[in-house]
């Protein structure tokens, strides 16, 4: 069975640029969660989702980051305009119930010059 | 506010060593605890998931306890291995379904 993947793996972008990552969860699992490890910080809860409804968006930090994820499937995130703050590394996690272990994905290496 | 600390930051040991990992946490209206392992430049491998009905759960060499009363959670790693050696993270959910996460511990086992 296939884990949880992340496209892309690093990304260097300029500030003010716009980024799209994307996550595939484990095929099946209706639960899909956003995270983010900045420097030097720990890792940070970003949003949910449920199937393509958000369940909870109260970890994402302001209105330049959007999620979506039409379907129930895949899922993105968009940064727009991207700062200099936003660099970090964002993981991708999904679980079949809602309070089940959760597994996650590589993480994108996200570098905003 | 949920806050999980993980000490020490950092841990080395040699080879062959029985070893432990500390997490604690805030709020004893845990739901769940879940142990992590991070390889340099990789994602999270979950390890072991206590619910907070247990108090233990094992997997191989590892076993990791939850005390809800004393708001401490520990992994225990038997005859560690230079394998073993990575970044450890607990992480704990309350009602909601988020996790949070501890800093993390890097151990490093010597050859």
């Amino acid at each position: 069975e296939a884990g949880v993947t992340q496209f892309p793996s690093h990304s260097v972008i300029e500030k003010g640029q716009t980024v799209t990552l994307r996550c595939d969860p484990i095929s099946g699992h209706d639960n899909l969660y956003w995270y983010r490890r900045v420097m030097g910080k720990e890792i940070k809860f970003l949003l949910h989702f449920v199937k393509e409804s958000k369940q909870d968006e109260s970890g994402m930090p302001n209105n330049r980051f959007l999620a979506e994820r039409t379907g129930g499937t895949y899922s993105t995130l968009k940064v727009q305009p991207a700062e200099l703050e936003d660099s970090g590394v964002y993981f991708c996690a999904s679980s079949s119930h809602s309070y089940n272990e959760q597994f996650f994905g590589p993480g994108t290496r996200l570098t905003v010059l | 506010k949920q806050e999980v600390t993980q000490i020490p930051a950092a841990l080395s040991v040699p080879e062959g060593e029985n070893l432990v990992l500390n997490c604690s946490f805030t709020d004893s209206a845990i739901y769940n605890l879940q142990w992590f392992r991070q390889d340099p430049g990789k994602g999270l491998t979950s390890l072991l998931l206590i619910q907070s009905s247990q108090r233990e759960q094992t997997s191989g060499r590892l076993n990791a306890s939850l005390d809800k009363s004393s708001g401490r959670s520990t992994l225990y790693i038997a005859a560690s291995q230079p394998g073993d050696s990575a970044t450890y993270l607990c992480a704990e959910r309350q009602g909601a379904q988020k996790l949070v996460f501890g800093q993390g511990t890097r151990l490093t086992i010597n050859p």
